[in-house]
């Protein structure tokens, strides 16, 4: 079944300690995205990746790294989480951006840190 | 960058009326505009879209009418049931197909009163 998978679902982690939220998709998408939603907010992009080592910034990069090494995995890393953070978040990829292409999202993951 | 409104952030319409949700974008070189549904719990789903070259598309209850010169696109959503209710975003595509991917408005909740 062709997906964006997402881990984990839910997560609770304390201020500074590093965590990762893997995100894999299995349709040989070239584009990947990270986007929190927060109340009232909408959906804002957190960064980026057009193809296997591209990345680039969103609209809210600050806190947050990733990384493209492989074309099915794209996962996003909070070094020192804070409690700003703490959001729904969630994964999209689509076969090729810059053709305007529908964006496939992962089931999400709520994380909250204290 | 590209700023897209979205209005109004809460709708109430009674089962069987019809429920209007109005975008505006900022960027003229926007191409891409399409609408996702987000049930309570679940992930967003691309519900319909439409491309700069036509002015309006539909796909059985619901359209999407697109205004180039005033920059702005709407969600039509006729004989609404108790399944429409949902959050609904809009989106552009804010370089015209170029490498920065979505923009999304804030959302709006539809409510579906029986």
């Amino acid at each position: 079944e062709a997906q964006v998978t997402q881990n984990p679902r839910y997560l609770i982690t304390v201020t500074g300690k590093k965590l990762t939220v893997t995100c894999s998709q299995n349709m040989n998408h070239e584009y990947m995205s990270w986007y929190r939603q927060d109340p009232g907010l909408g959906l804002r992009q957190i960064y980026y990746s057009m193809n296997v080592e591209v990345t680039d910034k969103g609209d809210v990069p600050e806190g947050y790294k990733v990384s493209r090494k492989e074309k099915r995995n794209f996962p996003l890393i909070l070094e020192s989480p804070s409690p700003n953070q703490t959001s729904l978040y969630f994964c999209a990829s689509s076969p090729r951006m810059g053709a305007s292409e529908k964006l496939f999202f992962g089931s999400g993951t709520q994380l909250s840190v204290l | 960058g590209e700023n897209v409104e979205q209005h109004p952030s809460t709708l109430s319409v009674q089962e069987g009326d019809s429920a209007v949700i109005k975008c505006t974008y900022s960027d003229s070189a926007s191409n891409y505009f399409p609408w996702y549904k987000q049930e309570l719990g679940k992930r967003p789903q691309l519900i319909i879209d439409i491309r700069s070259n036509v002015g309006e598309k539909k796909d059985q209850r619901i359209a999407v009418t697109l205004n180039k010169t005033a920059k702005h696109f709407s969600l039509h959503i006729t004989e609404t049931q108790p399944e429409d209710s949902a959050v609904y975003f809009c989106a552009a595509n804010p370089t015209g197909g170029g490498a920065d991917g979505l923009t999304f408005g804030k959302g709006t909740h539809l409510i579906i009163q029986p």
